[in-house]
């Protein structure tokens, strides 16, 4: 069966360090992969998304960076936090697009 | 950008209570997907829906897909306290993106 790793659970960071999240995804091949935000009490804002290596799509232009160096395994990163990155990180896959996303538990980033 | 219009955003309902909450696309979708978030875990996936039209159950739970492909349903009867959450909407067209709603916050009293 299929299942997807994300770490850390949380984070806490100074503004202006770097960021790297990583998620990964065991029991699949070649899945599409997505990282979404979520602020405090709303919905989840797709970030990026990638339907193979080195294949990224940005949904919103900000402080952060997508790759996907291997066909499991999907990286957030920044080079310097702002406080407003601040939020609950989201990486989830597909199988094909169009079809259901299955999440992982998520890392709780504070910058301070 | 596509948008997802989710409404209510918040019900307060008494156990036992049926609950309908919907979506709104400005845009056609192909699948339309409901989903379940716990406090401070990720979303579960409820039920997925592939067809205009499509009337799918799962327990108590039944979603629909709009005749139009621009709405969704969700319908939880006879609702019980592990029905607290907040419960998102999401849709894919024909591009790779899964976009999500802004979600219903549910509360059940005993």
């Amino acid at each position: 069966s299929q299942t997807i790793h994300q770490w850390p659970a949380t984070l806490v960071q100074p503004v202006g360090s770097p960021l790297s999240l990583e998620c990964t995804v065991e029991g699949t091949s070649n899945p599409n992969l997505y990282w979404y935000r979520q602020a405090a009490g709303r919905g989840l804002q797709l970030l990026f998304y990638s339907v193979g290596i080195g294949q990224i799509s940005s949904e919103v232009p900000q402080n952060l960076s997508a790759s996907r160096p291997q066909d499991r395994q999907f990286i957030l990163s920044s080079k310097k936090l702002l406080l407003s990155d601040s939020g609950f990180y989201l990486c989830a896959w597909s199988l094909k697009s169009g079809t259901e996303a299955f999440f992982g538990q998520g890392t709780r980033l504070t910058v301070v | 950008g596509q948008q997802l219009n989710q409404s209510p955003q918040s019900m307060f309902i008494q156990e036992g209570e049926d609950v309908s909450m919907n979506c709104t696309s400005s845009s056609i979708f192909n699948t339309w997907l409901w989903y379940k978030q716990d406090p401070g875990e990720g979303p579960v996936l409820l039920i997925a829906l592939y067809k205009a039209g499509e009337l799918t159950s799962n327990g108590r739970l039944t979603a629909q897909f709009g005749i139009t492909r621009k709405d969704s349903f969700l319908n939880i009867s006879a609702s019980i306290p592990s029905d607290v959450g907040i419960y998102f909407c999401a849709g894919s067209d024909n591009t790779d993106k899964l976009i999500f709603g802004t979600g219903t916050r549910l509360q059940v009293f005993p």
